[in-house]
């Protein structure tokens, strides 16, 4: 089983949709959660962190289910410019110094008029 | 805003060329990474330094080595370039406990 799962889509949606990705992980232990956005022949950038409340940053609402051992990204009112790649992003207790994320291999959207 | 910038967007290598790829960040973190990133792979730590001189082999470190002289600095070195390392290449790097900032890559074509 890959550490951190996700559908690589392309989740194909209109203009001013709700569309929500999942991504599973498979370690039990990790700590941290992170969404990353990558357009295209770009790097990737942090979106938002994923705390285990659930938080909300405008349109985006992340929330982390620890019992099931998934993170979901939710995204409101989509705007042709949210057409990106969203990496899940976990950090796993690998051991030895300093902290190394792993990442999904990402889920495309692409919002259409 | 953190900055971290990779010497070259572009680079076209002969197999069996020595390659270096650097990478520089500003905001004085600790932590510095090498990813590669294929379609369908996505992002594998190459390599992984927390601290000056200090390095940890990732999910794929053969055929790489870094090094790590200076604090803002961590080069990755292919010794021997093969066709099989044409990718994206991406420096990241990061304070303790907090998530990546990426450089904006190095696509490098062996050929």
């Amino acid at each position: 089983r890959k550490e951190v799962e996700q559908d690589p889509g392309p989740f194909n949606v209109p203009e001013g949709a709700t569309v929500a990705f999942n991504c599973t992980y498979s370690n039990s232990a990790s700590q941290s959660f992170f969404w990353y956005r990558q357009d295209c022949r770009k790097e990737p950038k942090l979106l938002m962190s994923v705390y285990s409340s659930g938080n909300e940053d405008g349109r985006f609402t992340a929330q982390l289910n620890r019992a099931s051992q998934y993170i979901s990204l939710l995204i409101r009112d989509s705007k042709l410019s949210d057409s990106a790649t969203y990496l899940c992003v976990v950090n796993p207790p690998r051991g030895g110094g300093g902290n190394k994320l792993t990442f999904g291999t990402g889920t495309q959207l692409k919002v259409e008029l | 805003d953190v900055k971290v910038t990779q010497s070259s967007r572009y680079l076209v290598k002969r197999t069996g060329e020595k390659v270096f790829l650097e990478c520089v960040q500003d905001m004085d973190h600790e932590n510095m990474f090498w990813y590669r990133q294929d379609p369908g792979l996505g992002l594998r730590l190459i390599y992984f330094s927390y601290d000056v001189k200090m390095k940890e082999k990732g999910d794929i470190p053969e055929g790489y080595s870094v090094s790590r002289e200076k604090k803002e600095r961590f080069s990755l070195i292919l010794e021997s370039a093969s066709t099989n390392q044409t990718s994206m290449y991406l420096c990241a790097s990061s304070s303790q406990g907090r998530p990546n900032t990426f450089g904006s890559g190095t696509r490098l074509t062996v050929v």
